[in-house]
C-alpha cells in the first residue's frame, strides 16, 4: 500500500525567505504526482502536477521536483509572503484497483502547515 | 460549471440520520472521486467514478457509505444512519481522462451530534 509522508508537520519563516518542503512516498510506480494548497476550511487548490516522466515543474514562484528511484519531491517557494500560509499536500497517483487507462487514485501525505510571518 | 460545487457546505446531523452529500463535477469530466478528510489529516479516498460507472468503491469505510452518479455527471454521497466518527470533510474531485489533473471542490464539513 502506498504511504506518504511529508516533512516538516509544520514550518514558520519571516517573508521572503527562500523554502522547501519535502514529500516521500514507498511506491515509486506512480503515475504523477500533484502539490496543493489547502486554506482553513477551504478544499484543495491544485499547484502542480508532475507526471512520472517528468523531473519537475514550474509556476511563478513555485518549482516542484520529483525522483521517482528515490520516491521524493519537493516543493521550492522563492520569496515567501504571508499570502502563501496554508497547508501544502503532496498526493501520489496510483492504479487502483480498477486498471483502465487514466484510472488512478490519489494518496495524501497529512501535509506541511507553513506560516510566512510579515 | 467553472469548478467542482459541493452542497451543503456545512452538515450537523444527529446520530443516526441519514445525509446525502452533492458534487457538481466540472462539466464534460469523466472521472470523478470522492475523498473523506477528518481533522489535522490528508484526504483518502473513499469511491471513484468513470461516467455512470462506479469502478472503485474500495475507500467506502462500511455498508453505510453509498455512493451514485445515474447519470455521469451530478454524483451524491449517501451516509446512512451515520456515527459520530463519520464526522469530517468530504471532498470531490473531478478530471478529465488520462493522467491530468485533478480538481476538488470546497468540501462537505459534516458534524455528527
Amino acid at each position: 500500500k502506498q504511504e506518504v509522508t511529508q516533512i516538516p508537520a509544520a514550518l514558520s519563516v519571516p517573508e521572503g525567505e527562500n523554502l522547501v518542503l519535502n514529500c516521500s512516498f514507498t511506491d515509486s510506480a506512480i503515475y504523477n504526482l500533484q502539490w496543493f494548497r489547502q486554506d482553513p476550511g477551504k478544499g484543495l487548490t491544485s499547484l502542480l502536477l508532475i507526471q512520472s516522466s517528468q523531473r519537475e515543474q514550474t509556476s511563478g514562484r513555485l518549482n516542484a521536483s520529483l525522483d521517482k528511484s528515490s520516491g521524493r519531491s519537493t516543493l521550492y517557494i522563492a520569496a515567501s509572503q504571508p499570502g502563501d500560509s496554508a497547508t501544502y499536500l503532496c498526493a501520489a497517483a496510483l492504479g487502483g484497483i480498477y486498471s483502465g487507462a487514466g484510472s488512478y487514485q490519489l494518496t495524501f501525505g497529512k501535509g506541511t502547515k507553513l506560516s510566512v510571518i510579515p | 460549471g467553472a469548478g467542482v460545487s459541493q452542497s451543503p457546505r456545512y452538515k450537523v446531523a444527529k446520530r443516526g440520520q441519514d445525509v446525502a452529500l452533492r458534487c457538481d463535477p466540472i462539466s464534460g469530466h469523466v472521472s470523478l472521486f470522492w475523498y473523506q478528510q477528518a481533522l489535522g489529516q490528508g484526504p483518502e479516498f473513499l469511491t471513484y467514478f468513470q461516467n455512470e460507472a462506479q469502478l472503485d468503491k474500495s475507500g467506502l469505510p462500511s455498508d453505510r457509505f453509498f455512493a451514485e452518479r445515474p447519470e455521469g455527471s451530478v454524483s451524491t454521497l449517501k451516509i446512512q444512519r451515520t456515527q459520530q466518527e463519520d464526522s469530517a470533510v468530504y471532498l470531490c474531485a473531478s478530471r478529465s481522462l488520462g493522467y491530468t489533473e485533478a480538481f476538488f471542490g470546497q468540501g462537505t464539513r459534516l458534524t455528527v451530534v
